[in-house]
């Protein structure tokens, strides 16, 4: 069976320091991989994804994520955190032939000015 | 605009009646799912389907329900067996295997009352 697990459920950056959200996954077969963002009362909405590509990925807002099989991680990165980017972001693991997503528990980004 | 609509967008329930929540997409989507969404605890499965006429109970199927008469449409019930209804709920779609990740609706907040 797969799992996500997000390390740290509230990250706090300042505006213009690096974010870095972490996810790890397990699966017992190469996965695919997604970030998705949730603004309040809303839905969630794809940042970008991994499906055996390129290893390192880059989304929309400027995020970027590097899949790394050998620590089984996922983690997102942005250069330089922008209020906008204050949001709860999950992290979703996806076995290839299955349709289902498991997700993380989310990690809400807090960001100050 | 091809996209998930969720209706209503906040429903209130008094103890020991039923509700359903309606999820209506216009992608040509194949597949079909129910998250619930509890603060800390991430997205949970309810319920999907892969194909009209089918669906597959998730993680939390007990105290709901689904249909899926139709390609479009995959509304959820929340029965009066359901112990603790009160929480986000979010439908999602995606053309059917893991590769896409999903599109979500923007979900509906039931409470009871």
């Amino acid at each position: 069976a797969q799992s996500v697990t997000q390390l740290g459920s509230h990250v706090s950056v300042s505006e213009g320091a690096l974010v870095l959200l972490r996810c790890n996954y397990s699966s017992s077969v190469p996965p695919y991989l997604f970030w998705y963002v949730q603004y309040p009362n809303q839905g969630l909405q794809l940042l970008l994804k991994y499906t055996s590509a390129a290893t390192l990925v880059k989304g929309i807002n400027g995020f970027e994520a590097e899949f790394k099989k050998s620590e089984t991680s996922f983690h997102l990165t942005k250069p330089s955190a922008h209020m906008s980017d204050a949001a709860e972001y999950f992290c979703a693991v996806s076995d290839q032939g299955y349709s289902t997503l498991t997700f993380g528990k989310g990690t809400m980004l807090l960001v100050s000015p | 605009d091809g996209g998930i609509t969720q209706s209503p967008k906040y429903l209130f329930r008094k103890e020991g009646q039923n509700v359903t929540l309606s999820c209506e997409q216009n992608l040509n989507h194949d597949a079909m799912y129910w998250y619930r969404q509890d603060p800390g605890q991430g997205l949970r499965l309810i319920y999907y389907s892969q194909i009209v006429n089918d669906f597959q109970k998730g993680d939390i199927a007990e105290g709901y329900s689904v249909s899926r008469e139709k390609k479009e449409s995959f509304p959820l019930t929340v029965t009066s067996a359901q112990k603790n209804p009160t929480a986000f709920y979010l439908c999602a779609s995606s053309p059917g295997t893991g590769l896409y990740g999903y599109t979500f609706g923007s979900g509906t907040r039931l409470t009871v009352v």
